[in-house]
């Protein structure tokens, strides 16, 4: 049973313009949300979070935006540069317990 | 954030052999993870692996097949036993920073089983 769900496999993007990488979630019980960015022969590296006591989270380029009624968390790249090209996963989790739930993931391409 | 390293990064193995992947931490940690992740897949946690205490292990992953090891708070081992090439996977360890609930990955290590 798949509780975190990225439904786009790939995003094409330009270089410059907004990368939006959504992700969806089934149970109402996570409350922390991640989103992990990894290049192909390395491990995934973190890249930005939220609580779900906040509906945005912004560093830098990156804005995370969660909607509890909805379920769906997304994330903002902008402006895109190429060296974004990576997969991203999305992860959900319970504060008080470890374990990690991830996405598929969405592999992204910026071109130049 | 903490420093992982694996070894080996990759292999090419033979059905019905074990690998052992090490997993290393520059800084001591309660807990350690172990994930695989399959083609195209997501990633999926096989065990947490608490220093001093038999891994616990997700759903569909057994001690027989993967059993791991961690005898120190900076070091663990998962192995991956009498292998068939649906084990073909890359497997991940990763830490968890208890303050920022956050986890930390490895390099992985790319297993191919022929």
């Amino acid at each position: 049973d798949q509780q975190v769900k990225q439904n786009s496999p790939s995003l094409s993007v330009q270089e410059g313009r907004i990368s939006i990488l959504n992700c969806d979630y089934t149970n109402s019980m996570f409350d922390y949300f991640l989103w992990y960015k990894k290049y192909p022969a390395e491990g995934p590296t973190f890249l930005i979070s939220i609580s779900s006591i906040k509906d945005k989270n912004e560093d830098g380029r990156f804005t995370v935006f969660l909607n509890k009624s909805a379920k769906h968390l997304s994330l903002h790249i902008v402006p895109s540069q190429p060296g974004d090209s990576a997969v991203y996963f999305c992860a959900a989790r319970r504060y008080n317990f470890n374990k990690f739930y991830f996405g598929s993931g969405t592999k992204l391409n910026v071109k130049p | 954030s903490a420093v992982i390293s694996q070894k080996p990064s990759r292999d090419i193995c033979q059905r019905g052999t074990s690998l052992t992947i090490q997993c290393q931490v520059d800084s001591q940690v309660t807990m350690m993870f172990w994930y695989r992740q399959q083609p195209g897949q997501s990633l999926t946690l096989i065990a947490t692996a608490n220093q001093g205490s038999e891994a616990t292990y997700e759903s569909g992953f057994v001690i027989d097949k993967f059993p791991i090891s961690r005898p120190n708070l900076t070091f663990s081992t998962l192995t991956v036993s009498n292998m068939s090439p649906e084990d073909s996977s890359i497997y991940l360890c990763s830490v968890e920073d208890a303050l920022n609930y956050e986890q930390y990955f490895g390099p992985g290590t790319r297993l191919t089983v022929t």
